[in-house]
């Protein structure tokens, strides 16, 4: 089983502000991971995969890099709608598909 | 965009079966391509893959759950379906039901485009 791995475990950061997400796999998993963004109260909503490419309807403030083991969301300029839990999941190898335990990105 | 909601029992006894249904609108279950998972979340943990049913019918576990676990489709009735059983305390998490379609990522590629609000089962006697 693959073992996602996410930090920080919370982020505190002011509006207007960077924000960076990092997501690391115990083995690489070459491109194949997917980003999502759930609010309190929310569904898990898709925000990047394939490691880099937007899902429709996502902002361009929200960029996916990385590849093999090494994975990172930035959010280049925090809007309110943007404080929320990240998770990243891998889809190289599975069954079981994996998740990382998630980074809330809070308000500073 | 298909909408999903899951509903079942919010508590289960220990040692029982953990029923859960995901009614599925804006799409079919038996679309070409579509595929239904079922993850979860226990308190303050990460998200845990419970498996995922393809259109065609066949399923993939997980393989720490494959023993206790069964996912179906009811396609008159555009659901999914989970069945876990023998469950303890450890099976308490909200419950996610999630979707995809390999027409659009791929074979074999498992994105989940669209999440149900998910359901909180406790597992308590």
């Amino acid at each position: 089983e693959i073992v996602m791995t996410q930090s920080p475990a919370t982020l505190s950061v002011s509006p207007g502000e960077r924000a960076t997400l990092s997501c690391r796999a115990s083995q690489s998993v070459s491109s194949s991971l997917a980003w999502y963004q759930q609010k309190p109260g929310q569904s898990p909503r898709l925000l990047i995969y394939d490691a880099s490419t937007r899902a429709t309807g996502i902002p361009s403030r929200f960029t996916g890099s990385g590849s093999g083991t090494e994975f990172t969301l930035t959010i280049s300029s925090l809007q309110s709608e943007d404080f929320a839990v990240y998770f990243c999941q891998q889809y190289n190898e599975w069954p079981p598909l994996t998740f990382g335990g998630g980074t809330k990105v809070e308000i500073k | 965009q298909l909408q999903l909601q899951e509903s079942g029992p919010g508590l289960v006894k220990p040692s029982e079966t953990l029923s859960l249904t995901c009614s599925v609108s804006g799409g079919s279950v038996s679309s070409s391509g579509f595929y239904g998972g079922w993850i979860r979340q226990p308190p303050g943990k990460g998200l845990e893959y419970i498996g995922i049913i393809y259109y065609s019918g066949s399923t993939f576990y997980n393989p720490s759950l494959r023993s206790r676990v069964t996912i179906s489709v009811d396609t008159s009735k555009n659901q999914l379906s989970l069945r876990l059983k023998s469950v303890t305390a450890a099976d308490t998490a909200v419950y996610y039901c999630a979707h995809g379609n390999e027409d659009v990522w791929g074979s074999f590629t498992v994105i989940f485009d669209d999440w149900g609000r998910g359901t909180l089962v406790t597992v308590s006697s």
